[in-house]
């Protein structure tokens, strides 16, 4: 059964492109976390999904950044006309179902390089 | 808000030392709290958990205590080996949530 996979590893772009990640969780999970990690900073919230809907995005800045999650294929979060602040890593999790003591797969991440 | 502070890295240690990570957490409620590791180029893995005061998250010989009296959640290991090195973050998660809020990580590099 393999992990949650995440790709690219490494993502670099110029300002103002555009970025895709992609996240496909392990077989079986339908609920979808993004993390982003900014340097010398923990693993901050983004996003929570589950398969076609958004359950929380109240870590998600609230322009550029989008999440979906859709029925057939990976989470994708999508940062248009990125900036050198959104250069970090970003983690991806799943779980097959939610609750407090629900255990939470992390992929390798993806880390983004704005130039 | 709920947010957590754990020691500042890199720690370096040599082999079969005894490890200490401080972690100490913010959170109304009960939070559960957790220990992730990270090995060099892998995604994070859960290490050891507790979901209520006094209970004690162990495993692959670590272990962690959960301390209401003195929010902390501190990481133990009597032994440590080369394989051990990696980050490691501690994180909570409110009782009433999902959303984990993660430290900073602290690095840890045993040497033979």
């Amino acid at each position: 059964n393999a992990g949650v996979m995440q790709n690219p590893r490494h993502l670099v772009r110029r300002r103002g492109q555009e970025a895709r990640l992609r996240c496909s969780p392990m077989k079986g999970h339908s609920h979808v976390y993004w993390y982003r990690q900014l340097p010398e900073e923990g693993l901050k919230f983004m996003v929570y999904l589950q398969k076609e809907n958004i359950i929380d995005e109240s870590g998600m800045p609230k322009e550029r950044f989008s999440a979906e999650f859709p029925k057939e294929g990976p989470s994708i979060l999508r940062i248009q006309q990125v900036v050198r602040g959104d250069s970090a890593a970003y983690f991806c999790a799943s779980s097959p179902r939610t609750g407090v003591n629900e255990k939470l797969f992390f992929g390798s991440g993806t880390q983004l390089s704005v130039l | 808000g709920n947010s957590v502070t754990q020691m500042e890295g890199p720690v370096t240690l040599s082999e079969e030392a005894f490890l200490t990570i401080n972690c100490t957490y913010t959170a109304t409620g009960y939070p559960s709290l957790f220990w992730y590791v990270q090995y060099p180029g892998e995604g994070l893995q859960l290490l050891l958990k507790a979901t209520k005061a006094d209970d004690k998250g162990s495993n692959k010989g670590f272990e962690a205590t959960y301390r209401k009296e003195t929010t902390s959640f501190h990481l133990e290991k009597g032994s440590v080996q080369v394989s051990d090195s990696a980050v490691y973050f501690c994180a909570l998660r409110p009782h009433s949530g999902y959303a984990l809020n993660f430290g900073k990580g602290t690095s840890l590099l045993v040497t033979p």
